[in-house]
């Protein structure tokens, strides 16, 4: 198991609502970065975080948005929820980007679904 | 931009057999390429990591070899077991190297 959690596990949202997504990166990593499965589908990558600053971001609107804190944990916000957002989010930690020679871990995800 | 295929879509074998899953990618300038394993509605767990300057990675009853040249890796299972069944994606970073590109997974099925 690696230290990457993220909470909460799962969320039940109404279109239009708001919702923030949390991440706790493992210790000693400086990096994180998000991403959306659907359904059958492979992960595709909504932003990284690399030491406190966005470093990347994939083809999302900018409703998906983040922050990342000084203790390297990261926070996922989407506003103006649509029926398409209904997916697993899923949370990497690693050390120095994804350029780095260090694994990125992943957390359990977090089950979104927009009614 | 860089683009990761997986063959086959899905694999039903029975328990014992060796297994060998695909995976190609576009950009060969790559750092590195990671296998991870997905179980129903799980997050990912981190199988291999190959660097660019290794040509096979092992752990276990799991071989993956990386040959940039041709844009290929393959994961090599040995011995299958039942507990094998998930889906596996291979992923690959981008030309920027931000971000890994995943392919769509090889679900594996495992039969007793």
């Amino acid at each position: 198991e690696t230290g990457v959690t993220q909470s909460p596990t799962h969320l039940i949202k109404t279109r239009g609502q708001q919702v923030t997504l949390r991440c706790s990166s493992q210790s000693g990593h400086n990096t994180v970065s998000w991403y959306q499965q659907a359904l059958g589908q492979g992960p595709q990558f909504i932003f990284q975080y690399y030491r406190e600053e966005e470093n990347g971001r994939g083809n999302f609107p900018p409703r998906f948005s983040g922050l990342q804190f000084p203790n390297y944990s990261s926070e996922l916000n989407v506003n103006a929820l649509e029926l398409d957002d209904s997916a697993l989010y899923l949370c990497a930690s690693s050390w120095g980007g994804v350029r780095g020679d260090t694994e990125a871990f992943f957390g359990q995800g977090t089950r979104l679904t927009v009614v | 931009k860089q683009e990761v295929t997986q063959i086959p879509a899905a694999l039903s074998v029975p328990e014992g057999e060796n297994l060998v899953l695909n995976c190609s990618f576009t950009d060969s300038a790559i750092y590195n390429l990671q296998w991870f394993r997905q179980d129903p509605g799980k997050g990912l767990t981190s199988l291999l990591l190959i660097q660019s300057s290794q040509r096979e990675q092992t752990s276990g009853r799991l071989n993956a070899s990386l040959d940039k040249s041709s844009g290929r890796s393959t994961l090599y299972i040995a011995a299958s077991q039942p507990g094998d069944s998930a889906t596996y994606l291979c992923a690959a970073p981008d030309n920027y190297g931000q971000n890994f590109v995943f392919g769509p997974g090889t679900r594996l099925s495992v039969l007793p």
